[in-house]
């Protein structure tokens, strides 16, 4: 499983779009990237996952680049209810081992 | 759709004792996974079940077990209670091992005293 590197905390206001990069260098051919979000003392919830260029949903866009060794989550225009933990995932397609690192704490500021 | 439903929501247990979590998936769910999340080691995998087998297992003490039954349900049990087992304990259910979008239940916040 590639290891990933996130940044540790984040400020932000209400009203911007928040950037979360994450690094995984060692990315295997067959991995996937996925974010989950997590709020305190509730498990943490599926935001996104991509495998190349850009992704989108309701909530978030997922940009990686062509060497995929780095990606970046895109939150439009956050609300003080996106102050969380956010992790970024890289593996396999294969099952919930999921590696957890630390995560980024996100705060949004009014 | 109801979601992923872990039993019971809070426990106190003496050390030494041991404890039984529950897990029930979403309907239709067959994967399963156990998480421990602590302050000081964050979100660790534990094991996953798949049609009552076990397909994977992290890096804890024999002192941590789980099983599945064939309706997707899935247990997990610590023998033995050490105060480090404190900890919220989460499932996560998927519709086969393959799919990487897990659903979390909210947690069991297990203290042990």
């Amino acid at each position: 499983l590639a290891k990933t590197t996130q940044p540790i905390s984040m400020d932000s206001y209400e009203g911007q779009e928040v950037n979360i990069t994450c690094s995984h260098n060692n990315i295997a051919t067959n991995d996937y990237i996925t974010w989950y979000q997590q709020f305190p003392s509730q498990g943490p919830r599926f935001i996104i996952q991509g495998y190349k260029t850009k992704v989108t949903n309701e909530v978030a866009s997922l940009f990686i680049p062509a060497d995929r060794k780095s990606s970046t989550l895109s939150l439009p225009r956050v609300s003080l209810s996106d102050t969380a933990v956010y992790y970024c995932l890289v593996g396999e397609d294969y099952g919930q081992n999921f590696v957890f690192g630390p995560g980024t704490r996100l705060s949004v500021l009014p | 759709k109801a979601g992923v439903t872990q039993t019971p929501r809070y426990l106190i247990k003496t050390r030494g004792q041991q404890v039984t979590l529950s897990c029930s998936p979403i309907s239709g769910h067959r994967s399963v996974s156990w998480y421990q999340q602590t302050p000081g080691q964050g979100l660790q995998f534990l094991f996953e079940y798949f049609s009552e087998t076990q397909r994977n297992k992290g890096n804890f003490p024999g002192r941590f077990s789980g099983r599945q039954f064939s309706n997707s349900r899935s247990e997990m049990n610590v023998s033995t209670l050490e105060l480090g087992d404190s900890a919220l304990y989460l499932c996560a259910s998927s519709q086969d091992p393959r799919n990487t979008e897990a659903f979390f239940g909210q947690g069991t916040r297990l203290t042990v005293v």
